[in-house]
């Protein structure tokens, strides 16, 4: 366990359903973060979320909506997404300043999202 | 939660063998690295991490070395053990704070 709680662990959708990602963490930890994790590729950062500001957004489509209501709570909201958004998508988060905000991250167990 | 699909290179090796794993990071400017490790059905775990004023870092069994001048980052793991089994990946950041992660390297333990 790492402190960091993901649900639901799967999801399969169609592509005019909207469904929500949630991640909890229980660490204390002031930066949370929205990774991708799809085959062939790397981990790829979508979202950063510092003291419950969005400080990162890496050219996300709009079909993915993040939110985070406080620090210990992030949310992925999915709407007309695509086949190829399959992928597992994992929840982080960490502790310190904006200045050092990849420093050690836990990672939750992610959501696997199938999307027909 | 590994990256299935992904074809990743692979490192076999024997129970209580060392083993090396090896990354090359893309930006000379990056200044903290971090090694992590994924188990099936897990999110990345942290290992290690360095940053750019060193050059070698040691934990419990794992060493980090890093070689600025070629810009490469290794992982060596001694005395190997089937818990070790999983992908490993490294990550670069810089400032402004961004990261970029490796595609990883499937290290298999035999015993």
């Amino acid at each position: 366990e790492t402190g960091v709680t993901q649900t639901p662990r799967h999801l399969v959708m169609g592509m005019t359903n909207k469904k929500s990602l949630k991640c909890e963490q229980h660490l204390g930890h002031n930066a949370m973060y929205w990774y991708k994790q799809s085959a062939k590729k790397p981990l790829e950062l979508m979202f950063v979320y510092s003291l419950e500001e969005r400080v990162e957004n890496n050219s996300v489509p709009s079909r993915f909506s993040p939110e985070c209501p406080n620090s210990s709570h992030l949310f992925l909201h999915l709407h007309t997404l695509q086949p190829e958004d399959s992928a597992l998508y994992l929840c982080a988060s960490s502790q310190g300043p904006l200045a050092v905000l990849y420093n050690e991250q836990f990672f939750g167990p992610g959501t696997r999202l199938t999307v027909l | 939660g590994e990256s299935v699909g992904l074809h990743l290179p692979t490192l076999s090796v024997q129970e209580g063998d060392n083993s090396i794993i090896n990354c090359a990071y893309s930006n000379s400017a990056s200044d903290y690295f971090i090694w992590y490790k994924q188990e099936s059905g897990k999110g990345p775990q942290f290992i290690i991490d360095i940053r750019s004023n060193m050059d070698k870092r040691q934990g419990q069994r794992v060493t980090v070395l890093l070689n600025k001048t070629v810009k490469h980052l290794s992982l060596q793991i001694a005395a190997t053990q089937p818990g070790d089994s999983a992908v490993y990946f490294c990550a670069e950041t810089l400032s402004p704070p961004t990261v970029i992660f490796g595609t990883g390297t499937r290290l298999q333990v035999f015993p």
